[in-house]
């Protein structure tokens, strides 16, 4: 069974640009959770989907968004970009919400804001 | 939110066993302890999970007390290819609190 994929792997972008992260679980899961990764802020929690609605939410200000597809595919979407937000953003996926599922984690996309 | 609490880094020579600690005080009744180890560039692979006494799976055991404040990951044997960050996660999944990681572990590995 494929991993959980993550496109791009690697962005460059420009402060005040905005840009879009796509997850896409592995077959069958339906939650999907985004995380950011700084050398600072180590694993910070940014949002949950499940059945394309946003059931958790991390502190992070408005500019992170994100939406999940009726196929479980999600996206996450940043905008007007801060230097601060160069990061690793994670995508885990997970069969449920609720209970004790573990989460799957994808390779991350590197965020670099020059 | 449970906050956990683990040291920055450990050494470990190949061959022997590993001991890492997590400190959750404020663990919550119906939260689960999860452990993760990260290489770099690469998102956290889950290791094991555990409620409360002990569990053991292929790859390492996890100790956790009576009272469940702290938790402990076993790796028996480490190698070289053990050198990774390891996460401690407190919570369970249905709420925020599942997603709420340690600062992590540097296991450093050496011959």
């Amino acid at each position: 069974k494929a991993g959980v994929t993550q496109t791009p792997r690697y962005l460059i972008k420009t402060r005040g640009q905005q840009v879009t992260l796509s997850c896409s679980p592995i077959s069958g899961h339906r939650s999907v959770s985004w995380y950011q990764q700084t050398p600072g802020q180590g694993l910070q929690f940014l949002f949950e989907y499940f059945s394309e609605t946003q059931r958790n939410k991390g502190n992070f200000p408005g500019r992170f968004s994100g939406r999940q597809f009726s196929n479980s595919r999600s996206e996450m979407n940043v905008s007007t970009l801060e230097l601060g937000d160069s990061a690793l953003y994670l995508c885990a996926s997970s069969p449920m919400f609720g209970g004790t599922d573990t989460q799957y984690f994808g390779p991350g996309t590197r965020l670099t804001v020059l | 939110l449970a906050k956990t609490t683990q040291p920055i880094s450990m050494d470990s020579y190949e061959g022997q066993e590993v001991n890492i600690t997590c400190s959750h005080n404020n663990i919550a009744t119906n939260d689960y302890i999860t452990w993760y180890q990260q290489f770099p560039s690469q998102g956290p692979r889950f290791i094991i999970q555990g409620y409360k006494t002990k569990v053991t799976n292929e790859v390492a055991s996890l100790f956790i007390p009576a009272d469940r404040k702290s938790s402990t990951l076993s790796l028996p044997r480490v190698s070289l290819s053990d050198t990774a960050v390891y996460y401690c996660l407190v919570g369970n999944t249905g709420t925020a609190s599942k997603l709420t990681f340690g600062t992590g572990t540097r296991l450093q590995v050496t011959l």
